[in-house]
C-alpha cells in the first residue's frame, strides 16, 4: 500500500493496558490520517495531524486517545485503560500538503484486540 | 462531516459481467472523491478519483460516474474478475476525507 508502514500489525492488551500504534508515512509525506474501523463496517476519521501539529481531532473520542506527528519518527496513536470496545483495526494514511487530486494513501493496518 | 452512504452493502455477480456499485454523499461542498478497495486483512487500496469539476473519469477496467444533481457516485468495473471480491468503499473530502459503510463485491466463478 504505497509505502506507508504500520506497527505492530497485531496487539494484544489486556483491559486498562495502554497500546501504541505506529505509522511511518510515505517519503515526501508531511500529512498523516489516523481511521477506525470495527468488524464489517467503514471507516471512521479520527485525526489529521501535520508534523508537529494537530490540524484536526474531532474524531477523536474526548478521553484515553491521543495522536502525535513528532518532527522526527514515526506518528503514534496512544490510547490509555484500553477497553474492549477500542478492539478493531486502526488504519493510518498519509499524503503530501493536500490540493485536489491528492489522495491518501494506507497502511495495511494495525489491529488492536483488548482482552 | 457529513455522511457517506452506500445503496447496497453486499452485490454478487458472475465472473465477466459488468458491476456497479453505488455510493450517495450529503455534502454538496464536497469536491474531490475516491474509491477504495479493501481485501479482507488488508488496508483500503486506491482505485480511482475525481474532482467535482467532472462526471465521469475512466481507469483501467474501472469507471467512475459522478452525479452532484443527486449527490451521487458510482463506480463500474468491467468484466468483473474473481479478484475483485472485495469491499469497495467511497470516500469525499470535505476537510477530511469521510468514508462510508461499505459494499462488499462477490464475483461468482
Amino acid at each position: 500500500n504505497a509505502g506507508v508502514m504500520q506497527n505492530p500489525r497485531h496487539l494484544v492488551r489486556r483491559r486498562g493496558q495502554e497500546a501504541r500504534l505506529r505509522c511511518s508515512p510515505m517519503k515526501g509525506h508531511s500529512h498523516v490520517y489516523w481511521y477506525r474501523q470495527l468488524p464489517e463496517e467503514g471507516l471512521k476519521f479520527m485525526v489529521y495531524l501535520q508534523k508537529e501539529n494537530i490540524i484536526d481531532e474531532s474524531g477523536m473520542p474526548k478521553e484515553r486517545f491521543s495522536a502525535e506527528f513528532p518532527k522526527e519518527g514515526p506518528s503514534i496513536l496512544r490510547i490509555q485503560q484500553v477497553v474492549r470496545g477500542d478492539s478493531a483495526a486502526y488504519f493510518c494514511a498519509s499524503s503530501p500538503p493536500w490540493y485536489p487530486g491528492n489522495t491518501i494513501y494506507f497502511g495495511e493496518g494495525s489491529w488492536l484486540t483488548v482482552v | 462531516g457529513e455522511s457517506v452512504g452506500l445503496h447496497l452493502p453486499t452485490l454478487s455477480v458472475q465472473e465477466g459481467d459488468n458491476s456497479i456499485i453505488n455510493c450517495a454523499y450529503s455534502n454538496s461542498a464536497s469536491d474531490y472523491f475516491i474509491w477504495y478497495k479493501q481485501e479482507s486483512g488488508k488496508g483500503p487500496q486506491f482505485i480511482i478519483d475525481i474532482r467535482s469539476n467532472m462526471d465521469k473519469r475512466q481507469g483501467q477496467r474501472v469507471t467512475v460516474l459522478l452525479n452532484k444533481t443527486v449527490k451521487h457516485l458510482s463506480l463500474q468495473i468491467a468484466a468483473t474478475q474473481p479478484g475483485d471480491s472485495a469491499v469497495y468503499f467511497c470516500a469525499e473530502k470535505e476537510n477530511q476525507f469521510y468514508f462510508g459503510t461499505g459494499t462488499s463485491l462477490t464475483v461468482i466463478p
